[in-house]
Order: structure tokens, then sequence, then C-alpha cells
């Protein structure tokens, strides 16, 4: 099984609907992100959370929210999908700064693809 | 703000040639770190090398190597004898090593394409 799990993996929805993207992560990671993907642009950080306490808006979090419901739980929503929101999502995870015997490399999804109509 | 550039979109290469991408970022921080991931088409993001600013030393894995440059803020990447498998997306990435923990902020992307 994979250590970062998205789901759904591919999401067709129509505009002004709502929808949820979930991550859940076996790593025991306190760090998570959202990141989208959009080709040319690269990936940009939407969300990220420190702890389960800490929820931190990223360079495009304007149109999108998260809940961050337990350690191991990262959820985006997007409230009233709008056509450009059409993207590859990833969620991320990472256990702490570079370190000593830390690499501080983000452990991505395999992403969840949601295309809105 | 930090940012990186990957002025190359796409490259293609006949198999075994060799291949460098190119990546410049920007930074205020004296302190950052250099991450280069993988893409292939089935679409995973696979980690392949970090590098902090204060290790200037090149860095050869296999038919991999990267070159930092701190005095021209470059972070090449260079695929020698490239094969068909090395077909991928190529993401050059930098975080900022305190407050912000390890948010990455990534490049456009560079695709190579590789031909048998």
């Amino acid at each position: 099984d994979a250590d970062v799990t998205q789901t759904p993996r591919n999401r067709i929805t129509k505009t002004g609907k709502r929808i949820m993207l979930e991550c859940s992560q076996t790593k025991g990671h306190d760090r998570m992100y959202w990141y989208r993907q959009d080709p040319g642009l690269g990936l940009r950080l939407i969300y990220y959370s420190f702890d389960v306490k800490d929820i931190n808006k990223g360079e495009i979090s304007d149109g999108y929210s998260v809940s961050r419901q337990a350690q191991a739980k990262f959820s985006l929503s997007l409230e009233s999908a709008i056509p450009n929101q059409t993207a590859l999502y990833f969620c991320a995870t990472s256990d702490h700064l570079p370190g000593r015997g830390r690499t501080g490399e983000l452990f991505f999804g395999e992403g969840s693809r949601l295309t809105v109509l | 703000a930090q940012k990186v550039t990957q002025a190359q979109t796409e490259i293609s290469v006949v198999e075994k040639e060799d291949v460098t991408l190119d990546c410049v970022y920007e930074t205020r921080d004296t302190t950052y770190y250099l991450f280069w991931y993988k893409q292939p088409p089935s679409g995973e993001l696979v980690f392949l090398i970090r590098r902090n600013s204060f290790d200037e030393q090149n860095e050869i894995s296999g038919r991999y190597s990267w070159n930092f440059q701190k005095s021209t803020s470059s972070f090449n990447f260079t695929i020698t004898a490239s094969q068909v498998v090395d077909s991928a997306v190529y993401f050059c990435a930098l975080s900022e090593a305190v407050a912000a923990g390890n948010k990455l902020t990534f490049g456009g992307g560079t695709r190579v394409l590789v031909k048998p």
C-alpha cells in the first residue's frame, strides 16, 4: 500500500459543486501539504499544515479550504468548483526540516485528477 | 520571494545521448535546499536529490549528475547516456530552510523525451 493515499484518483464534476479530496498517510509525518499541478507551471502550494492544529495558506489558497482531521489525514475542499480549478492535485508529507539523516524531501501521493466542467 | 526557473520546457534526444536540464533559482536566504524530482508518464513524483546551500560539491549517482553553482544560482542536472526510461518531466525545487519549513517552490518542469 502507498504511504500517502489520495482519494479519489479521478473526478469529473460540474461548476458550482462542492468537492473534497482526501489524503491519508502512514509515514507518521507531522507536516502535510496540498499542491496543484498545471502544465508549464509546475506544482504550486495551496495549503500546508505542520501539525493537527496548524493550518497555513500557500501561494494559491483562494477558492480552497482544508481540514486536518488527524495527524494522518488532510483534506482539501473546493466549496464551489470552477473550470479553472481543473488540475492535478497532489498531497505530500514530510517529517521535518532537512537535517542529520533526513533529506527533507516531500513524499507525494499519486495525485487526484480533477476536471470541472 | 523565492523563484525557480526551468527555461527548457521540452528536450528531445536519441537514446544514449547526454541531456542537461537547467535550473536557476532566486532566494534571499543564505540557507536553503534544492531538490530534483522526476515525474514519469505514470504521474507519480519521484525524489532524486537534495542539496543544501552550503555544499557545492557536485554529485553523481549512476547516470545522473548534478552541478550546483552558487555564484550563478544554478543547480543543473545531467543524464548521461540517456535511456527511454528516462522519459519524464523533471522538476527542480527550492526550499528555504528556517521559518518556511520545507515547503517547496517548484520550477515549471522540463519534459524529456528519449527516443529509441
